[in-house]
């Protein structure tokens, strides 16, 4: 299995600028999450998937900020117009179901790092 | 809030095992407590997780104390390529929330 697979790996773009992230998750996996990290945040759950559908996207900062799944092998989150602030690695994890309260492991994809310039 | 403490960094020899504590005092009774470590330049990678009995897996050992306000993760024999920031999580859920995490270098 080749993981979750995200593109691309390092984004360079002019402030207000469209970003596209993209995330293939692994194939079965039906929950699927985007996380933010920084230096000064951490790890940050910006919105989460259960059978393409979002589930809880409170994390997403703002109006900007907007995140899709049209189908079970592929997800987006884009950034319009983006900002400097935005620069950070953004992850892509899926993971099998998530039965309340317990989930068995997220797999992470290796991450976007993201500069807006 | 924080939900679980950690040491900020720790070193451990190649070849002995590390153990790596975690304090959760405020945990609830349906949460779980979960380990991920990150590698540098890479996203985390899940380890272990439990609820209130020992766990062992091919990458680690769970030691939770029977109040459950405290765990240790149990690397048996530490490679240098365990090198990494290690998370200690507790959660119901999807909702994991990584806090600063344990930067653990292994020294040959």
């Amino acid at each position: 299995d080749a993981g979750v697979i995200q593109s691309p790996r390092h984004e360079v773009t002019e402030m207000g600028q469209e970003v596209t992230l993209r995330c293939k998750p692994i194939s079965g996996h039906n929950s699927l999450f985007w996380y933010r990290q920084t230096m000064m945040r951490g790890l940050e759950l910006l919105i989460y998937f259960n059978n393409n559908v979002p589930i809880d996207d409170s994390g997403m900062p703002e109006d900007r900020f907007s995140a899709k799944m049209p189908n079970a092998s592929f997800s987006t989150l884009k950034i319009q117009p983006s900002e400097p602030r935005d620069s950070a690695v953004y992850f892509c994890a899926s993971s099998l179901e998530v039965w309340e309260p317990v989930n068995y492991g997220y797999t992470f994809g290796s991450g976007t790092r993201l500069t807006v310039v | 809030d924080a939900k679980t403490t950690q040491p900020p960094s720790m070193d451990c020899a190649e070849g002995r095992a590390a153990n790596l504590p975690c304090n959760h005092s405020t945990i609830s009774g349906n949460e779980y407590v979960y380990w991920y470590r990150q590698i540098h330049s890479q996203g985390p990678q899940y380890i272990i997780h439990g609820l209130k009995n020992n766990e062992t897996n091919e990458m680690a050992s769970l030691i939770i104390t029977e109040d459950r306000k405290s765990s240790t993760l149990i690397l048996p024999h530490a490679t240098l390529r365990d090198t990494a920031v290690y998370y200690c999580i507790v959660g119901a859920g999807y909702k994991l929330s990584f806090g600063a995490g344990t930067t653990v270098t292994v020294r040959a």
